[in-house]
């Protein structure tokens, strides 16, 4: 299979707990987005990486949230001290430059539940 | 007020029926407009996207793009069950890349 993955795809942790996410985009793809999607509502834009760099972050991340992806390649996401709010999907998505406008491709998305 | 909205539905139609599914949004230097289709338990996937006013037909999807009146429409043909889904629209501004999507219609095809 040669799409997004991530991994993993449930988890479940404890108030307080630190979390982390990884995302592998399509081999090729040098565009890599981070959103979060809560039930009944569309995605929303967390982050976006070009090639290593993180070009933009929404003012609605908090502190507690962290991304990275080191080598342009693989992508992490970290979320510190979770709170019950941080309860949703974490979809990962990846683009090539020149590709269309809104051409993302969309991984199967990290499942998290904040106890 | 949100930037996109979207009517959640959800939305029940008879197979072969004309699907019709809209957004507004309030910000007029969005730029290019996209409609995804979404799974249950699945990402999103891209259907359609444009970024002028008028309308861009590919197979039974046509998008229609107004920005006069900053609405937006997809329109579904010869509607199938395996179209049961949400459809999300979405929202660019160029120069960016922070995607703003509605909240999404849920749809439901009847055999």
């Amino acid at each position: 299979d040669t799409g997004v993955s991530q991994d993993p795809r449930h988890k479940i942790t404890k108030r307080g707990q630190n979390v982390t996410f990884r995302c592998d985009p399509i081999s090729e793809h040098n565009r890599l987005y981070w959103y979060r999607q809560t039930l009944g509502q569309g995605p929303e834009f967390l982050t976006y990486f070009q090639n290593e760099a993180q070009l933009e972050k929404s003012r609605l991340l908090s502190d507690r949230f962290s991304a990275e992806r080191p080598k342009g390649s693989f992508s992490t996401l970290e979320i510190q001290r979770t709170e019950q709010g941080d309860s949703a999907m974490y979809l990962c998505a990846s683009s090539l430059t020149g590709g269309r406008a809104g051409e993302q491709y969309f991984g199967p998305g990290t499942r998290l539940t904040v106890t | 007020q949100k930037e996109v909205e979207q009517d959640p539905g959800p939305l029940s139609v008879p197979e072969g029926a004309i699907v019709s599914l809209n957004c507004t949004y309030s910000n007029s230097a969005f730029q290019y407009f996209m409609w995804y289709r979404q799974y249950s338990r699945k990402g999103p996937e891209l259907l359609m996207y444009t970024y002028s006013s008028g309308n861009k037909e590919d197979g039974r999807f046509t998008a229609q793009v107004d920005k006069s009146s900053k609405y937006i429409s997809l329109f579904i043909r010869d509607s199938q069950p395996s179209d049961s889904a949400t459809y999300l629209c979405a929202i660019l501004t160029s120069g960016t890349y922070k995607y703003i999507f509605g909240t999404g219609t849920r749809l439901k095809v009847l055999a």
